[in-house]
């Protein structure tokens, strides 16, 4: 079984510029997760989506980011413009029924 | 609000020995918690859990114990392995959304 794939697996671009992560969850599992992980601190949840509908997006910084997961599969979570401060590695998770949640190997972005 | 808390940012033990990893949670209505492995460049992948009703959950070389009135969680590796050498986390779960604490690096030695 695949896991979750994401791409780009890096990604350096100057700030106020323009960014995009996508990431394709595991056949079947209908919830996605969008996490930022700084240097050295845990993942943070930045959107959760049932199928299409994002359930949770309170932690998602609305003025610069947006996301979306069309036809409840594939997700493309976006930045713009970019701040210094976004660099990070962007993470994306997929679960079933079951609580265990699987991850992607991330997207680390390095904005100058 | 950093409910999950991992006060060892790094832990070194010798092979074959025990490896005993901490994590301090806030809220009391998280349901279960999760430990999930990270090696560099790779995302985190699951490891073990245990739901709030148990106090233990055994998978192997790992176990997990959970102390709900000190609200405290631990996990045991044992024996260590040179393949242990990671970061593991510490999550808790609560309304679909998990809680990651800090990450503590373990380093097993020859």
């Amino acid at each position: 079984e695949a896991g979750v794939v994401q791409s780009p697996r890096y990604k350096i671009i100057e700030k106020k510029q323009p960014v995009a992560f996508w990431c394709n969850p595991i056949s079947g599992h209908n919830t996605l997760y969008w996490y930022r992980q700084n240097l050295g601190q845990g993942p943070e949840l930045l959107i959760r989506y049932e199928n299409e509908e994002a359930v949770d997006d309170s932690q998602l910084p609305k003025d610069r980011f947006s996301a979306e997961r069309l036809k409840g599969v594939d997700s493309t979570l976006k930045i713009q413009p970019a701040e210094l401060g976004d660099s990070a590695v962007y993470l994306c998770a997929s679960s079933s029924a079951r609580n265990e949640q699987f991850f992607g190997p991330g997207t680390r972005l390095t904005v100058l | 609000d950093q409910q999950v808390k991992q006060n060892s940012p790094s832990l070194s033990v010798q092979e074959g020995r025990i490896s005993i990893l901490n994590c301090d949670y806030t809220n009391s209505m998280f349901d279960y918690f999760l430990w999930y492995k990270k090696y560099p460049a790779e995302g985190p992948t699951f490891l073990i859990s245990i739901s709030s009703i148990k106090d233990k959950n055994e998978d192997g070389r790992f176990t997990v114990f959970l102390n709900k009135s000190a609200k405290h969680l631990s996990l045991h590796i044992v024996p260590s392995q040179p393949g242990d050498s990671a970061v593991y986390f510490c999550a808790a779960h609560r309304w679909g959304k998990l809680q990651f604490g800090a990450g503590t690096q373990v380093v097993v030695t020859p």
